[in-house]
């Protein structure tokens, strides 16, 4: 199977602080990758989709100035959330897109960011 | 566009009964179909996909799914839960040209002892 990994997989952080998260592919590589939001007791919400060394594609409503992505290799995907607000905290999930198989996605364990 | 409907928000049932969790779809285009199940703080793991061919998919923990186009159903079952069972479940469809995954609102099964 695939494996993938996001860090932190927990972060709490003050109004106005930017926060990274990383998403590994740690075996296969991935050339897309997907950015996944999840409100509490709610469904997924793509954030946005990224091609390794192009520019993010961003859903409506989402601000590509507040949720910086950079997928910069085939094994790595990073979000940025720059000046994070309380109404940011939430539940951000990573899915690389095993280059080549498009039929399947991974998805990476998670991580919550909860900001004061 | 697509969209994905699973109409029970909860399901709640008794060790060892069989559970359908339903999932409604609508597309104007071929699509993928999954399911995918989240255990609390956890990502989403893969219960199974439909892709074309037989109708009748089975996944893993002894889950399967029919897929039918004359109803655009995708509805999940399983003959008998277990408590590790209990969990959040998703519906999703996948736009066969931009593999953009579209997901259902989720259905929380519970399963009581």
């Amino acid at each position: 199977g695939a494996v993938v990994s996001q860090h932190p997989s927990r972060v709490i952080c003050k109004s106005g602080t930017s926060v990274k998260i990383e998403c590994r592919s740690l075996d296969f590589q991935a050339t897309t990758m997907f950015w996944y939001r999840q409100f509490p007791k709610k469904s997924l919400m793509l954030m946005a989709t990224s091609n390794e060394g192009s520019k993010a594609t961003y859903e409506q409503g989402v601000e590509k100035d507040k949720f910086l992505i950079n997928h910069a290799s085939l094994t790595l995907s990073t979000l940025t959330v720059t000046s994070a607000h309380p109404e940011d905290s939430s539940f951000y999930i990573c899915s690389p897109q095993r280059t080549g198989i498009t039929d399947t996605q991974y998805f990476g364990p998670g991580t919550r960011l909860t900001v004061l | 566009a697509q969209s994905v409907t699973q109409l029970d928000s909860q399901v709640p049932v008794f060790e060892e009964a069989p559970v359908e969790l339903r999932c409604n779809y609508s597309s104007s285009v071929s699509v993928y179909l999954f399911w995918y199940v989240q255990y609390p703080n956890q990502g989403l793991q893969l219960l199974l996909k439909y892709l074309s061919g037989s109708t009748l998919v089975k996944g893993i923990n002894g889950f399967e799914a029919e897929f039918n186009k004359s109803q655009t159903s995708f509805h999940l079952r399983k003959p008998s839960v277990h408590i590790s069972d209990t969990a959040e479940y998703f519906c999703a469809v996948s736009d066969r040209s931009t593999d953009k995954l579209i997901f259902g609102t989720g259905t929380r099964l519970q399963v009581f002892p």
